[in-house]
């Protein structure tokens, strides 16, 4: 298997401008979650889901945040509009039931 | 709210060496643990999974330990290498919410040197 997919890589927008983050899990996991990294504060939940149903979204920032999973093998995180403060990397992990979590590369996200 | 702690921030040693990462948290109340590596600029690769029955998992010269009781654990590495240089994160999965997010430690950045 690829392991978990994130697209793009590398993301460099103006305030203001959407953003859309996108993830492609390990086929068969059926719990897809979304994280933030920042140097203050670590690694923090943002959503996740059970079986394409979003589960627990309180680690939403605020309403600018958003993500949907239409369907198994993918997701998405948008971000409208973007800030400065949004600036961070951005990882999809997935698993299968309760278990051991698996990361994508991230996205680093910069907004100028 | 479950806090997890990782202390020293930072760590040197010469290649060859043992060492020991700590990790504790504040609710032992826990599903499992995980341990992950983050080379810089890169995702988080998984090391070790304990679930909260066992109190140790070894995989090559990488052990990682278990107190559930006492809220914390260890990862142990023996014969370091420089090509062990990284950030090591613990994360915690809380018992009440199997399959809900990891809460993770700020991380123990390892500089192994030759």
């Amino acid at each position: 298997d690829a392991g978990v997919i994130q697209s793009p890589r590398h993301e460099v927008t103006e305030m203001g401008q959407e953003v859309t983050l996108r993830c492609k899990p390990i086929s068969g996991h059926d719990y897809l979650f979304w994280y933030r990294q920042t140097m203050m504060r670590g690694l923090e939940l943002l959503i996740y889901f059970n079986n394409n149903v979003p589960i627990d979204d309180s680690g939403m920032p605020e309403d600018r945040f958003s993500a949907k999973m239409p369907n198994a093998s993918f997701s998405t995180l948008k971000i409208q509009p973007s800030e400065p403060r949004d600036s961070a990397v951005y990882f999809c992990a997935s698993s299968y039931s309760a278990n051991e979590q698996f990361f994508g590369p991230g996205t680093r996200l910069t907004v100028l | 709210k479950q806090e997890v702690t990782q202390i020293p921030a930072a760590l040197s040693v010469p290649e060859g060496e043992n060492l020991v990462l700590n990790c504790s948290f504040t609710d032992s109340a826990i599903y499992n643990l995980q341990w992950f590596r983050q080379d810089p600029g890169k995702g988080l690769t998984s090391l070790l999974l304990i679930q909260s029955s066992q109190r140790e998992q070894t995989s090559g010269r990488l052990n990682a330990s278990l107190d559930k009781s006492s809220g914390r654990s260890t990862l142990y590495i023996a014969a370091s290498q420089p090509g062990d240089s990284a950030t090591y994160l613990c994360a915690v999965s809380p018992a009440n919410q199997a399959g809900t997010a990891l809460i993770f430690g700020k991380g123990t950045t390892l500089s192994v040197s030759s």
